[in-house]
């Protein structure tokens, strides 16, 4: 069975420039998060979705951050304008469990630099 | 105070001893509890949950609840090199439904 997908692997951008991450949960699962991660840190969430709707992104920034799950399948996390302070990993995570138990299956994530 | 604290460590044990890593929470209604390893450069994996009070066993994981304290711990039994790594402890928090983490604990096994 495949993981959780992410991509890309590494992004390296300028502040002020817009990025954009990919992801595609487990077949079946319709439960899925971003996570941020800094480094020394444990993952923050950022949003979670049930299917397509977004059920918590209290912690999204939103003025900077979007995402969407169209079909509730894969997803999309864009930052624009991007800060330096937004260098961290960014995990996607997929759930089989609804109500955000926390059985969760993480992607290998993207690393974003922003210089 | 955080919501989920853990000593950042390193925790350093000889192979073969016991690993005891350790977590406090601060949300009394939590109920739902897991650990969680994460290698250097790689995503966290699940490896533990618990639920209720007591002790939880899985091969050489033990993993401890005590909701009275809010403390809950891991113990890695016959600890090998290749345990060494970051230990991640979460808690679902009893509100929101959110899967707080703590900083994480690392482990280093030496040979």
């Amino acid at each position: 069975e495949a993981g959780v997908v992410q991509s890309p692997r590494y992004k390296i951008i300028e502040k002020k420039q817009p990025v954009a991450f990919w992801c595609n949960p487990i077949s079946g699962h319709n439960t899925l998060y971003w996570y941020r991660q800094n480094l020394g840190q444990g993952p923050e969430l950022l949003i979670r979705y049930e299917n397509e709707e977004a059920v918590d992104d209290s912690q999204l920034p939103k003025d900077r951050f979007s995402a969407e799950r169209l079909k509730g399948v894969d997803s999309t996390l864009k930052i624009q304008p991007a800060e330096l302070g937004d260098s961290a990993v960014y995990l996607c995570a997929s759930s089989l469990e609804q109500g955000g138990v926390g059985k969760l299956f993480f992607g290998s994530g993207t690393q974003l630099s922003v210089l | 105070q955080k919501e989920v604290e853990q000593n950042s460590g390193p925790l350093s044990v000889p192979e073969g001893a016991i690993a005891s890593l350790n977590c406090t929470y601060s949300d009394r209604g939590s109920q739902s509890f897991f650990w969680y390893r994460q290698y250097s450069g790689k995503s966290p994996e699940l490896i533990m949950f618990i639920y209720s009070n007591g002790d939880k066993e899985d091969g050489r994981f033990t993993a401890q609840l005590n909701k009275a304290s809010q403390y809950v711990s891991l113990l890695i039994r016959d600890s090998q090199p290749s345990d060494s790594a970051t230990y991640l402890c979460a808690v679902r928090h009893s509100n929101t439904d959110k899967l707080i983490f703590g900083t994480g604990t690392r482990l280093q096994v030496f040979p």
